[in-house]
């Protein structure tokens, strides 16, 4: 069965400084990877999503994240932090090919950016 | 703006009673899903429709049910509410192996 880890259920950090969520994952076929933002009382919006092709992914506000089959890992980095990117990250996988994609999220990481 | 919109946003609900929570999804989309979000945790998948067909579901019971439309709108019906269906809900549409776009949800309170 698939299923994802966040380590860390809230991380903080300054502004400017760098920011980094961790994912990691468990498959046995090859994963679709996504990452998504909750602002408070809000849905989820799309950061950006692995599909198989380049390992590096470049998402929306300066987010990237790397996959690393080796690892099972999927952290989402961001070079300098702003304070409006204080929100909960959730990372997903999903399978489209065995699983008619449903997303299996993580537990979510509460981003806290202070001054 | 995803283009996916759920109503209502809020709803306050006795414990046994029955609820219905709709989504309209974004344009071109066959695919509906919809989550459930309790207070901290990540959303966990109730069930997918696809072209008016239930293709998956999660482990949900059979009071958690839902309908998808030809316009692909969709609704959940959950009968026999009890406290711990509160939470908010969340509606996805997509296209064939594309990502999902989420509503905003709606927020159910079971007292």
């Amino acid at each position: 069965a698939q299923s994802v880890t966040q380590l860390g259920s809230h991380v903080s950090v300054s502004e400017g400084a760098l920011v980094l969520l961790r994912c990691n994952y468990s498959s046995s076929v090859p994963p679709y990877l996504f990452w998504y933002v909750q602002y408070p009382n809000q849905g989820l919006q799309l950061l950006l999503k692995y599909t198989s092709a380049a390992t590096l992914v470049k998402g929306i506000n300066g987010f990237e994240a790397e996959f690393k089959k080796s690892e099972t890992s999927f952290h989402l980095t961001k070079p300098s932090a702003h304070m409006r990117d204080a929100a909960e990250y959730f990372c997903a996988v999903s399978f489209y090919r065995t699983s008619y994609g449903k997303l299996t999220f993580g537990q979510g990481t509460i981003l806290t950016v202070h001054p | 703006e995803t283009g996916v919109t759920q109503s209502p946003t809020h709803l306050i609900k006795t414990r046994g009673q029955q609820v219905t929570l709709r989504c309209s999804s974004q344009s071109g989309h066959n695919t509906v899903s919809w989550y459930q979000q309790a207070l901290g945790q990540g959303p966990q998948f109730i069930f997918q429709y696809y072209r008016e067909e239930e293709n998956g579901r999660g482990n949900f019971p059979p009071r958690f049910s839902g309908l998808q439309f030809p316009n692909y709108s969709s609704e959940l019906n959950v009968n026999a509410l009890e406290l711990d269906d509160s939470a908010l809900y969340l509606c996805a549409s997509r296209m064939e192996n594309t990502e999902a776009f989420f509503g905003q949800g709606t927020r159910l309170t079971v007292v």
